[in-house]
């Protein structure tokens, strides 16, 4: 079984700008939920989707959205970006509510 | 909303000693506490985790206990080799059941 894909693997942005993010969880996982990591602030969750709807959301700001299709593939979207949104963006999937989490291996934005 | 702790942020060990890393949350309704090792540069990936009606829970060379009364619960790894070098996370899942709660982590090095 594939595991969970996100791309793109390395972005390179600068302030001011928009990025989007892919997520492909594995086969049959419904739940994506996304992190932002970062040296100093450890694994932050961002928001959780399960069949298109968002369940839980962090505390970030509404800069910071997400959608899922239909497909259980999620994206996230940063608009308007400034330098300390440069992080390691975690997607996750799990199959269904208190299972384990599987990671992707991530997206390095680099902001500038 | 619930909170983890884990100590000690940074270890290191000599090679064949033992390990454990320490982590408190908050919100007794937690019943799900899993375990993840990230590698540099690697996604983190569960290596252990329990359920809240168990105490105790062993895989080879790595274990995991749970106290629900002081809410909190240990990574113990023994005989540790080099390759366990990395960062370890603790969660804990919210009462929803859906937003996993990370603690900071614990970068560990197994000194040859």
């Amino acid at each position: 079984k594939a595991g969970v894909t996100q791309t793109p693997r390395y972005l390179i942005k600068t302030r001011g700008q928009q990025v989007t993010l892919s997520c492909s969880p594995i086969s049959g996982h419904r739940s994506v939920s996304w992190y932002q990591q970062t040296p100093g602030q450890g694994l932050q969750f961002l928001f959780e989707y399960f069949s298109e709807t968002q369940r839980n959301k962090g505390n970030f700001p509404g800069r910071f959205s997400g959608r899922q299709f239909s497909n259980s593939r999620s994206e996230m979207n940063v608009s308007t970006l400034e330098l300390g949104d440069s992080a390691l963006y975690l997607c996750a999937s799990s199959s269904t509510v208190n299972s384990p989490l599987h990671f992707g291996n991530g997206t390095r934005l680099t902001v500038t | 909303g619930e909170n983890v702790e884990q100590h000690p942020s940074t270890l290191s060990v000599q090679e064949g000693d033992s390990a454990v890393i320490k982590c408190t949350y908050s919100d007794s309704a937690s019943n799900y506490f899993p375990w993840y090792k990230q590698e540099l540069g690697k996604r983190p990936q569960l290596i252990i985790d329990i359920r809240s009606n168990v105490g105790e829970k062993k895989d080879q060379r790595i274990a995991v206990t749970l106290n629900k009364t002081a809410k909190h619960f240990s990574l113990h790894i023994t005989e540790t080799q080099p390759e366990d070098s990395a960062v370890y996370f603790c969660a804990a899942i919210d009462n929803y059941g859906q937003n996993f709660v990370f603690g900071p982590g614990t970068r560990l090095s197994v000194l040859p």
